[in-house]
């Protein structure tokens, strides 16, 4: 069945460090989005990329979608301490329920000051 | 504006009682809805999602069971809760072409 795969788990970075999680799929993705859940709270939409190749930007935030729209990359440029977080990924596919998501199991960063 | 509502917020139950689990939404009609389970530290486990009125998909086999009364009204519910069943369970819509809004969720502790 559709899974998405999402690595690293845990990732630990200094202040100003770059971090970049990364999520795959076996089979060719719809669209793929990104959630992001501070500590103690609930995942909150980030984006939504659909496109082929397709890299959107949110101020430090670099998204991506592959060419092969099977896999696709969040990278932080520079993180702050309010980065800190898991980042989820979640995809959708042809065929499946509309709406229906495949959320990976999550980067869960930590960023020291 | 669209909003989710979901409570309670925390909630503690011993084994054996019933649980039941309110999500609305506001601002939309005919929204896709979920329910999700996230254990400690861990991912997000759909549990099931609604279409439409009457219309509940489950995923994983438990003793959880949702309903969905009204339009913008999904329920969780349980008859007898396990030990396993605690976890931080969360609510979401989507119009169904676009990113899911989640509810503020409620932690569920099962004594």
């Amino acid at each position: 069945g559709q899974q998405v795969m999402q690595i690293p788990q845990y990732q630990h970075v200094q202040e100003g460090e770059d971090f970049t999680t990364y999520c795959n799929s076996s089979t060719t993705l719809s669209n793929i989005q990104w959630y992001k859940q501070r500590p103690g709270g609930h995942p909150v939409f980030l984006i939504q990329l659909v496109k082929s190749g397709e890299v959107k930007k949110q101020k430090r935030l670099t998204f991506q979608f592959g060419e092969a729209k099977k896999n696709s990359s969040l990278h932080i440029t520079a993180t702050q301490t309010t980065d800190v977080g898991t980042y989820f990924c979640a995809g959708g596919y042809r065929g499946s329920t509309l709406g229906r998501l495949y959320f990976g199991r999550g980067t869960q960063l930590t960023v020291w000051p | 504006s669209q909003t989710i509502h979901q409570w309670p917020a925390t909630l503690v139950q011993p084994v054996g009682s019933p649980l039941s689990l309110e999500c609305t939404v506001e601002g939309t009609s005919n929204p896709n809805l979920y329910w999700y389970r996230q254990a400690a530290g861990r991912g997000l486990q759909l549990l099931f999602y609604s279409v439409g009125i009457g219309q509940i998909s489950s995923e994983v086999p438990q003793n959880l069971s949702a309903s969905r009364p009204q339009d913008r009204q999904f329920i969780l519910s349980s008859k007898k809760l396990l030990l396993s069943d605690s976890g931080f369970y969360l609510c979401a819509w989507s119009p169904g072409t676009y990113g899911y809004t989640f509810g503020s969720g409620t932690r569920l502790t099962v004594v």
